[in-house]
């Protein structure tokens, strides 16, 4: 079975430019997460997608960062303009619906963002 | 407080030695994971626990559901296995992935 895809593995930018990351999730899986990984803590939820509608996005920083999931499948988190402290891994995972058999959480390689 | 709280935060090993990460969680759940972080970011998972015990190779996950508390055991523990884990529950009643912070593993030949 195919993993969460996610893209570009890295990134480095300068500060106040524009940056976009791309998920796909697991075939069917309804539930879609984006994190953030700041260095030395752990993931920090910035959205949740239940097919293409937010669950929550209360984390997101709505000033710079927005995110979609137009078709309820692939997603894309974009930060307008970054600031350094938005250096972090960037981390996407996917799930089934609780209450179906498909309820395992499966988890991207996430993308390194370094702002300069 | 942390919904999911680990320890220890760090911990420093040599090789061959048994270890223990601990996890305790604070909200009803429907499944926890074990995620393995290496540099560079990338996560595996290792485990999906609802209840008991399960085992892939040198590595055991257990889970307590009445204690809201899961461990994952390393036996006979080696340079490769260091990395961060992480424990993650996944929210009953809002579908939410909650992640602990990680515990930082290093394994010493």
């Amino acid at each position: 079975e195919a993993g969460v895809a996610q893209s570009p593995r890295y990134k480095i930018i300068e500060k106040r430019q524009s940056v976009a990351f791309w998920c796909n999730p697991i075939s069917g899986h309804a539930t879609l997460y984006w994190y953030q990984q700041i260095l030395g803590q752990g993931p920090k939820l910035l959205i949740q997608f239940q097919n293409n509608g937010v669950v929550d996005d209360s984390q997101l920083p709505k000033d710079r960062f927005s995110a979609e999931r137009l078709k309820g499948v692939d997603s894309t988190l974009k930060i307008q303009p970054a600031k350094l402290e938005d250096s972090a891994v960037y981390l996407c995972a996917s799930s089934g619906t609780i209450g179906t058999a498909n309820t395992e959480a499966f988890f991207g390689q996430g993308t390194r963002l370094t702002v300069v | 407080k942390n919904e999911v709280e680990q320890s220890p935060q760090n911990l420093t090993a040599q090789e061959g030695e048994f270890i223990t990460i601990n996890c305790s969680y604070s909200v009803g759940i429907s499944a926890l994971h074990w995620l393995q972080q290496h540099p560079g970011g990338g996560i595996v998972s290792l485990f999906m626990l609802s209840s008991g015990k399960k085992k892939h190779g040198r590595l055991i996950a257990t889970i307590n559901i009445q204690e809201k508390h899961s461990s994952l055991h390393i036996t006979a523990s080696h340079p490769r296995d260091s990395a961060v884990y992480i424990c993650a529950v996944r929210s009953y009643n809002t579908d939410k992935l909650i992640f602990g912070t990680g515990t930082r593993l290093q394994v010493f030949p």
